[in-house]
Formats: C-alpha cells, sequence, structure tokens
C-alpha cells in the first residue's frame, strides 16, 4: 500500500467553479503535510503547508482531517491559470508523494 | 542562487554508460533530497542527505545508483551502467531542516537511455 493514495483525476471544471480534491495517507504518525503544484514538465513547487487547523491562501483552502488520515485542497472560483497537477505530501521518515490530480480548468 | 539549480537539464545516454546529475541546494539549506519521477506519476523518493551524512538511501533502486554530498552542499547522483528504464525526470529538493519542513525543488534533469 502506498504511503499516500490520490485521485489522478483527470478534474476538467468550468472557470469560477469550485473544485475539491482529497488526499489518504497510511502513517498516522505523519507530522506534516503540503500541497504542491505541478505544471507540464515543471518542476513541482509549494502551493501550502497543511494545519491541524486548516489554514486558507486566498483562494486555497488546505484542511487535515488527522481521525480519518485525509489531507483535502479546495480551490473556490476556479481560473484557467489554475490548471496543473497537484501534489499532496505528507511526511514520515521521509517525505511522500501522492501521484498527483490532474485539474483542467475550462473556458 | 536564490534556488535549487540542477545541471544538466537533459541527458541522453547509451544503454550501459555511466551518468552523473547534480545538485546545488539553496544555500543554508540543510537537507537534501533526490527523487525519480516518471511520466503520470509523483516523485518517487531516491535518497536524503542532512549536510554530508546520507540518512536514508532506501529509495535507491539498485547498487547501480549512488550519491554523494561530500561538503554538506552541492550533492552528485551518479547511476553506473545506465539501462533503459532509468529514463525518467530527476529532481533534487533542499529545505532548511528536518524532514518535516517544506521542500523547495531545482528544475530537475530530464535522462533519456537509448
Amino acid at each position: 500500500r502506498k504511503e499516500v493514495e490520490q485521485d489522478p483525476g483527470p478534474f476538467n471544471v468550468p472557470e469560477g467553479a469550485t473544485v475539491a480534491f482529497n488526499c489518504t495517507y497510511s502513517n498516522s504518525a505523519s507530522q506534516s503535510f503540503f500541497w504542491y503544484r505541478q505544471d507540464c514538465r515543471k518542476e513541482p513547487k509549494l502551493l501550502m503547508s497543511v494545519y491541524s487547523s486548516g489554514n486558507e491562501d486566498g483562494r486555497f483552502t488546505a484542511q487535515l482531517n488527522r481521525a480519518s488520515q485525509y489531507i483535502s485542497l479546495l480551490i473556490r472560483d476556479s481560473k484557467l491559470s489554475d490548471s496543473a497537477t497537484y501534489l499532496c505530501a505528507c511526511t514520515g521518515n521521509q517525505f511522500y508523494f501522492g501521484t498527483g490530480t490532474s485539474l483542467t480548468v475550462i473556458p | 542562487g536564490a534556488g535549487v539549480s540542477q545541471s544538466p537539464r537533459y541527458k541522453v545516454a547509451k544503454r550501459g554508460q555511466d551518468v552523473a546529475l547534480r545538485c546545488d541546494p539553496i544555500s543554508g539549506h540543510v537537507s537534501l533530497f533526490w527523487y525519480q519521477q516518471a511520466l503520470g506519476q509523483g516523485p518517487e523518493f531516491l535518497t536524503y542527505f542532512q549536510n554530508e551524512a546520507q540518512l536514508d538511501k532506501s529509495g535507491l533502486p539498485s547498487d547501480r545508483f549512488f550519491a554523494e554530498r561530500p561538503e554538506g552542499s552541492v550533492s552528485t547522483l551518479k547511476i553506473q551502467r545506465t539501462q533503459q528504464e532509468d529514463s525518467a525526470v530527476y529532481l533534487c529538493a533542499s529545505s532548511l531542516g528536518t524532514v518535516n519542513q517544506p521542500q523547495h525543488f531545482g528544475d530537475g534533469t530530464r535522462l533519456s537511455i537509448l
């Protein structure tokens, strides 16, 4: 079983829509959680860390549910520029990434 | 430099050749990580250094893969006797402190083995 599981999508949503991604992790001792964004043929870029109390950065909201061992990312008012692959990551002995969820925002 | 720097950006080698990939982390970053990313997959952990110490190399796929960071800054990932399945993007990332802190990635080296 992989440390981190993500629905690969693809998610195709119209501009302005709200979209949510979930990611489950298997190690209950994981301490830190992150969302990364990866554009085609580019490196992953840190989008936001995920804090226990949940956190927001503009149109992006990240939440952590330790009891159910999942993290989520909510994107409100989707823009065309949000089209990318979104990778979740958690830490244990190493840094573990999900396979990524592909998002395409359609005009 | 401001970010993580990797070289070369692209490398084409014939099967059986040895290759060396370089990573220059963000100045002052203690931890350095190497990942392998295949098309359509997330980055897969290869190895991790804290300063010059290689703390975890459990992700290296075979003994053909070797990484070093002798002075605690620049790191080299070496692949000996390359095989076609080694073709992938190799990403390097660094972080300020421990494995629990966010990582910042370089552009990656796209390796193609013919």
